[in-house]
Order: C-alpha cells, then sequence, then structure tokens
C-alpha cells in the first residue's frame, strides 16, 4: 500500500523563478494539506484541499497557490520565488473528518533556491 | 495565535540514562502529537493523546498530556542511539496542526 508520494525530491531554482511541487495522497484518502519545513524549524501550515477547493490556508502569502485534481492529488505552487523559500515542503494526506491522527506525510520535496 | 514551544530544543544524552521533553501550548485543544523526524526524511508519527491525562507507551518512549496545564511530555526511559532523531509536539484545532520546533536528540554510546 503506498503512502504519500511526493514529486519531485530534490529541486533548484532561481530566484523570480516559479515552481510546482506534486504529491499523491495515500490511497483511501481524499484530503491534502502542505507544509513548509524551514531548516530546524516545525513544519509550517500552508493548505488544505477538499474536494478540489481549497479549505483552510495558513499565513503564507497569495505566491503561495494549489491545486486539487479530481484522483486527490495535489500541486503547490510558488511564484516569484525568494531566497527564504529553500525549505523542505511536505505533503500530508489523510481521510477527511480524520484528525491529525489519520494524517500520512510524504518523504518531501527539497527546494533550494538560489 | 496557538503557539507551541518545546524544551529543550537541543538535547544529547547517554544511553542508558532517562529524559523528558516539554511541550507547552498556548490555547486549549483536545488533541496533542508527538512525531519523530529523521535527518533528511519525513515526519512519523508517535503518539496522539486525546484527553486530559492521558499516558500512551510504546517501548522505551512514554508519552502524557495535562490540558489543564497545556503540557504535554515525552520521557525517554534508558535511552539507545537509535532514538536519536528530532521529534516534534503538534496541536491544534480544525485538524490543521500547529508544530513546536522540535528537540534535536542525539544519544551517545
Amino acid at each position: 500500500d503506498a503512502g504519500v508520494t511526493q514529486s519531485p525530491t530534490h529541486l533548484i531554482k532561481t530566484r523570480g523563478q516559479q515552481v510546482t511541487l506534486r504529491c499523491s495522497p495515500k490511497s483511501g484518502h481524499d484530503t491534502v494539506s502542505w507544509y513548509q519545513q524551514a531548516l530546524g524549524q516545525g513544519p509550517q501550515f500552508i493548505f488544505q484541499y477538499y474536494e478540489e477547493e481549497e479549505r483552510q490556508r495558513g499565513n503564507f502569502p497569495d505566491r503561495f497557490s494549489g491545486h486539487q485534481f479530481p484522483n486527490y492529488s495535489s500541486e503547490l505552487n510558488v511564484n516569484a520565488l525568494l531566497l527564504g523559500d529553500s525549505a523542505l515542503y511536505l505533503c500530508a494526506s489523510r481521510s477527511y473528518g480524520q484528525g491529525l491522527h489519520g494524517y500520512t506525510f510524504g518523504s518531501g520535496t527539497r527546494l533550494t533556491v538560489v | 495565535e496557538l503557539k507551541v514551544e518545546q524544551n529543550p530544543l537541543f538535547l544529547s544524552m547517554q544511553e542508558g540514562k532517562n529524559y523528558t521533553i516539554y511541550c507547552n501550548y498556548s490555547t486549549t485543544s483536545d488533541r496533542l502529537y508527538w512525531y519523530r523526524q529523521d535527518p533528511g526524511k519525513s515526519l512519523e508519527s508517535l503518539f496522539v493523546l486525546l484527553s486530559n491525562g492521558a499516558v500512551k507507551q510504546e517501548g522505551r518512549l512514554m508519552a502524557s498530556l495535562d490540558t489543564k496545564a497545556r503540557l504535554s511530555t515525552l520521557h525517554i526511559t534508558a535511552a539507545v542511539h537509535d532514538l536519536s532523531a528530532t521529534y516534534f509536539c503538534a496541536t491544534g484545532g480544525s485538524y490543521i496542526p500547529t508544530f513546536g520546533r522540535g528537540t534535536s536528540l542525539i544519544v551517545h554510546p
């Protein structure tokens, strides 16, 4: 049973560019959340998608946007990259209605902005 | 704004010793979670605590929750090298977790 799959695993981008990160949720899960984890910090909530709509959003600028597809997979887009966007981006999935206990995290995408 | 504070942030201990990691949170929450993260890896769920006085144990790790004090502890008994990792607590409503900064644990032989 595949868990949460993220791609790519590593990415290097130049400041000002745009990036798209992808996430396939665990089988049976319909809700996807994205987190940003800076080096030495805890994960910070970006947003959550359910039924192809953004349901909740953390304190992140509009440069961060997302999408969920009918098969529940999701994308995270970041425009106008800044050096400070360098981080590990984690995707987590669960079945709607479950608490955090139901979250499964992917291995993450390490984004480096130069 | 919900704040979650962990201490210590760094912990270096010898094998066989006991220690406790503390997690304080600023507003009432009905659930508290502990995660483990190995370097370069994702988050692994350790415990979920759902009520005041809840205690859960898995191997050398035991977690407890005091909702009145807004405090959770993760106790390590007779530490072994394999426990070296970063430990996060998280809590929050609407199923959206707020994480602490994590406690980086290194267990020396």
